[in-house]
């Protein structure tokens, strides 16, 4: 069971589509992140977002859109995306968002597939 | 740009031997954090190593940080089917974002009954 909760879990989307990614969780984490996962290859940061606030953008095309409404929620709205964009995106949060020695506690991902 | 490199990218082993992932990076970390990912699964953390030198034990896995602070190993004795997984090491920088992980290339490994 994972603490960091991430809808949907699976989403199939065509290249005119708009479509979200939403993340939530409870454990009061102020940072909370954006990776994105090809198969058989390392999480790569896309965000970070400390105290609701962008602080990290790893240079991502802008039909990424993130967005951090509240300090438990994290969304990533996406747009006219391109097939080499089907990955695993996974959220993730940390407790502190100003200190490096926090673990970062992953959701299970949302796997995207663009026809 | 930085980068995490980790030998080898894949490891098989008979269940009950011992296993050993490194990671190497060409600059000095802040601190070094490893995670366990298994089969369509997400990265969960297992540790993190901070001084120089520093070695800590969770049952059947030792940790080791190098003592510039560039490498790290994870070491698993007597391997269970249940170690089966990518380990991925992830690194922070010095003079980086206190939150940026770089996520090292990750070894696969599988565990024969």
């Amino acid at each position: 069971d994972t603490e960091v909760t991430q809808t949907p879990k699976h989403l199939v989307m065509g290249m005119t589509n708009k479509k979200s990614l939403k993340c939530e969780q409870h454990m009061g984490h102020r940072a909370m992140y954006w990776y994105k996962q090809k198969a058989k290859k390392p999480p790569e940061l896309m965000f970070v977002y400390s105290y609701e606030k962008l602080s990290i953008n790893e240079s991502v095309p802008s039909r990424f859109s993130p967005e951090c409404p509240n300090s438990s929620l994290l969304n990533l709205h996406l747009h006219a995306l391109q097939p080499e964009d089907s990955a695993l995106y996974l959220c993730a949060s940390s407790q502190g968002a100003g200190n490096s020695n926090q673990p970062q506690h992953f959701g299970d991902g949302t796997r995207l597939s663009i026809l | 740009g930085q980068q995490v490199m980790q030998i080898p990218q894949y490891q098989h082993v008979q269940e009950g031997e011992d296993f050993t992932t490194y990671c190497n990076s060409s600059t000095t970390l802040s601190n070094i954090q490893w995670y366990k990912q298994r089969p369509g699964g997400h990265p969960v953390f297992l540790i993190q190593l901070v001084k120089s030198g520093e070695v800590k034990k969770q049952k059947r896995l030792t940790f080791q940080f190098g003592e510039a602070k560039k490498n790290s190993s994870l070491h698993i004795t007597a391997t269970q089917t249940t170690d089966v997984g990518t380990y991925f090491c992830a690194g922070v920088y010095y003079g980086g974002a206190t939150n940026k992980l770089i996520f090292g290339t990750g070894t696969l490994l599988a565990v024969q009954p």
